[in-house]
């Protein structure tokens, strides 16, 4: 199947810049994803991009996608301690009939330390 | 418009019991997904539903474990005779006919004792 890998944790100051990285392995993808989860609830979706892009902006937030090295990044500017949270990446494809399976990373918990 | 809803929001069954999980997708909506997380871990897909039928069951486990969509009402993931192991967050995400994007609900947290 397909794989989508994260790193696990990543720590920063409030108001620096945070990274996160992701790699997946799907060459069909359609749609990349980024999900926050904060403690005990659901995933939010946080902003996606469709394949044939190689970048989207969205106020503090920018993705940035490779797609010849299968690698999205999700950068957030001037990070809040209401940023920490768990960050999903996702992708969509692979799939045929008109459905495609969404694959999650395991996620990366952003600790924002004040 | 009210986003994807999940009911309850905490479940506690003793091993042996049933779990009946609901999940009301948004309005307009016809694409019902059921995700477990297990703790510490993401989110593993489990099924795909559209109205009256399930369409990639691929992730369920084969027994105990099943899941319908209703042409009226909410989605429902069952689970007979729960197991410690069956313990985690159940999500449940709604899409649009175009299936674009997954809209999440709360998640139900199962505790089997």
């Amino acid at each position: 199947g397909e794989d989508v890998e994260q790193s696990l944790f990543l720590s920063v100051r409030e108001g620096d810049s945070s990274v996160i990285n992701c790699t997946y392995t799907d060459s069909s993808s359609t749609y990349l994803y980024w999900y926050k989860q904060e403690p005990g609830a659901g995933l939010q979706l946080l902003t996606y991009i469709f394949s044939n892009m190689d970048m989207k902006q969205d106020q503090r937030l920018t993705v940035l996608l490779n797609k010849k090295d299968k690698h999205l990044s999700l950068r957030i500017a001037d990070t809040q301690t209401g940023d920490s949270a768990i960050y999903f990446c996702a992708e969509r494809g692979g799939g045929s009939g008109g459905y495609q399976k969404v694959t999650f990373g395991t996620g990366t918990k952003l600790q924002v330390i004040p | 418009n009210a986003g994807v809803m999940q009911n309850p929001r905490h479940l506690v069954r003793r091993r042996g019991q049933e779990a009946r999980l609901r999940c009301s997708p948004m309005k307009g909506h016809s694409h019902v997904y059921w995700y477990r997380q297990l703790p510490e871990e993401g989110l593993k897909f489990m099924v795909y539903l559209q109205k009256e039928n399930i369409i990639d069951e691929s992730g369920m486990p084969k027994e105990r474990f099943s899941a319908e969509f209703p042409k009226e009402g909410p989605s429902i993931l069952r689970i007979q005779q729960v197991v410690r192991g069956d313990s985690a967050a159940y999500f449940c995400a709604s899409s649009p006919p175009d299936q674009e994007t997954q809209y999440f609900g709360p998640g139900t947290r199962l505790l089997v004792l």
